[in-house]
């Protein structure tokens, strides 16, 4: 049972350009997150797919986008890269919430993310 | 305003000695509270999840503890060994309504075993 999984491993990119990272989740899960965590730091969301539709988002401008497949899987795309963009980026995985168990053991499975450097 | 703070910020221990880390979380309304081990370039992985009943619990020499009336959490580490090099993140869960809860990341304890 693979777990989630992220590609490219590593990637660099210049200013202003376009980035896509790819995340497959955990087999059964139907649930995709997205994080940036910059060195040093903790995990910061970005957004929630289910059902193919963003259904949370965190405080990140427009340029940041995604897109879930009828398979579960996700992409995130940066537009107009900036320099403060090179991070550690982050694909979890869940399956849909249990609202009869009240949600409290919910887990989510990181993949072992994208390191984006932007020159 | 949702915040998960942690301490100290890093730490550096040897091999074979016990530590304790600490999360402190301003959180409301409150799912449950996480653990996890990050190694250095690679995700996060889950060591403890607790909910608001749950006092303490344990993976192998990791033991959380919960005090959801102080809104606070331990991570304490037995006989540490090399591998235990990471950092130690605290996720808090947020209620919300639909089909997902949000998460609150602390930044983070560095924790670094030396010989």
């Amino acid at each position: 049972d693979a777990g989630v999984t992220q590609s490219p491993t590593h990637l660099i990119k210049t200013r202003g350009q376009q980035v896509t990272l790819r995340c497959s989740p955990k087999s059964g899960h139907d649930t995709v997150s997205w994080y940036q965590q910059a060195l040093g730091q903790g995990p910061q969301f970005i957004f929630q797919y289910y059902e193919e539709e963003e259904r949370q988002r965190g405080n990140f401008p427009d340029r940041f986008s995604g897109h879930q497949f009828p398979n579960y899987s996700s992409e995130l795309n940066v537009n107009a890269l900036l320099l403060g963009d090179s991070a550690l980026y982050l694909c979890a995985s869940r399956p849909v919430q249990d609202f009869t168990s009240g949600g409290g053991t919910d887990t989510q499975y990181f993949g072992p993310g994208t390191r984006l450097t932007v020159l | 305003k949702n915040q998960v703070e942690q301490s100290p910020q890093s730490l550096i221990i040897l091999e074979g000695k016990n530590c304790t880390l600490q999360c402190n979380y301003t959180v409301s309304p409150f799912s449950n509270l996480r653990w996890y081990k990050q190694d250095t370039g690679r995700g996060p992985v889950s060591l403890t999840i607790m909910t608001f009943s749950e006092n303490t619990k344990s993976n192998g020499r990791y033991t959380a503890t919960l005090d959801a009336d102080t809104k606070q959490s331990s991570l304490h580490i037995t006989a540490s060994q090399l591998s235990d090099s990471a950092s130690y993140i605290c996720v808090v869960s947020v209620t919300s309504g639909g089909a997902t809860n949000k998460l609150i990341f602390g930044t983070g304890t560095l924790l670094a075993v030396q010989p």
